[in-house]
């Protein structure tokens, strides 16, 4: 099946510190990457829709200059957490549609562990 | 209203048991529909995509009704390794595809 990584599996910052998390799609190309964040014991909620060579489309109540996408080639995607504060640690995942595939299946990364002191 | 709504859970089996999980969901334009399963502090897994004429994969049984904007998985025969979250996600175009995740359903399989 597909594969998604990201890095780092976790982290911990001080605050007020910047954090970049990598989403990389291993076996196929994906012209569109997603953006998780889970509190505990809470769902997934959709951040924003990473877009391979365009601006990334954010989620209401995102925002998107703390939240800075980049989706600079068809296998990667990285998100930044700037000015990370505590209320920003949560599990942020990735997940990645293969562009050759005719379905809306996503492929899950690992997740991200952030903690912010 | 949340725009993907499921059962709260959580659900305490014994082995053997079979269990229902029910969703439903606000967008009528909504175009596919899955459950995912989460284990703890893991990202989601694919368990199955949903389809209207309904669809089995072993133990699985999911089912899809449109006309009541409603979704379901069935469990049969559970084993303690089906003890996991089960999310119910719904999928759109609007501008753009989107999918949306309900809040989960924690079940417990007890031996």
């Amino acid at each position: 099946g597909a594969v998604v990584s990201q890095h780092p599996s976790w982290v911990i910052c001080k605050s007020g510190t910047s954090v970049k998390i990598e989403c990389r799609s291993l076996d196929f190309q994906a012209t569109t990457m997603f953006w998780y964040r889970q509190f505990p014991k809470q769902s997934l909620m959709l951040m924003a829709t990473s877009n391979e060579g365009s601006k990334a489309t954010y989620e209401q109540g995102v925002e998107k200059d703390k939240f800075l996408i980049n989706h600079a080639s068809l296998t990667l995607s990285t998100l930044t957490v700037t000015s990370a504060h505590p209320e920003d640690s949560s599990f942020y995942i990735c997940s990645a549609n293969p562009t050759s595939l005719s379905t809306d299946t996503q492929y899950f990364g690992p997740g991200t562990r952030l903690t912010v002191l | 209203r949340k725009e993907v709504e499921q059962d709260p859970g959580p659900f305490n089996v014994p082995e053997g048991a079979t269990v229902a999980f029910n969703c439903t969901y606000s967008n009528s334009a909504s175009q596919s529909f899955f459950w995912y399963r989460q284990d703890c502090r893991k990202e989601p897994k694919l368990l199955m995509s949903v389809y209207s004429s309904g669809n089995e994969d072993g133990r699985f049984t999911a089912q899809l009704n449109r006309a009541s904007q409603y979704i379901s998985l069935l469990i049969r025969d559970s084993k303690l390794s089906d003890s996991a979250t089960y999310l119910c996600v719904v999928g759109s175009y609007t501008g753009g595809f989107k999918t949306i995740f309900g809040a989960g359903t924690r079940l417990f399989v007890k031996a």
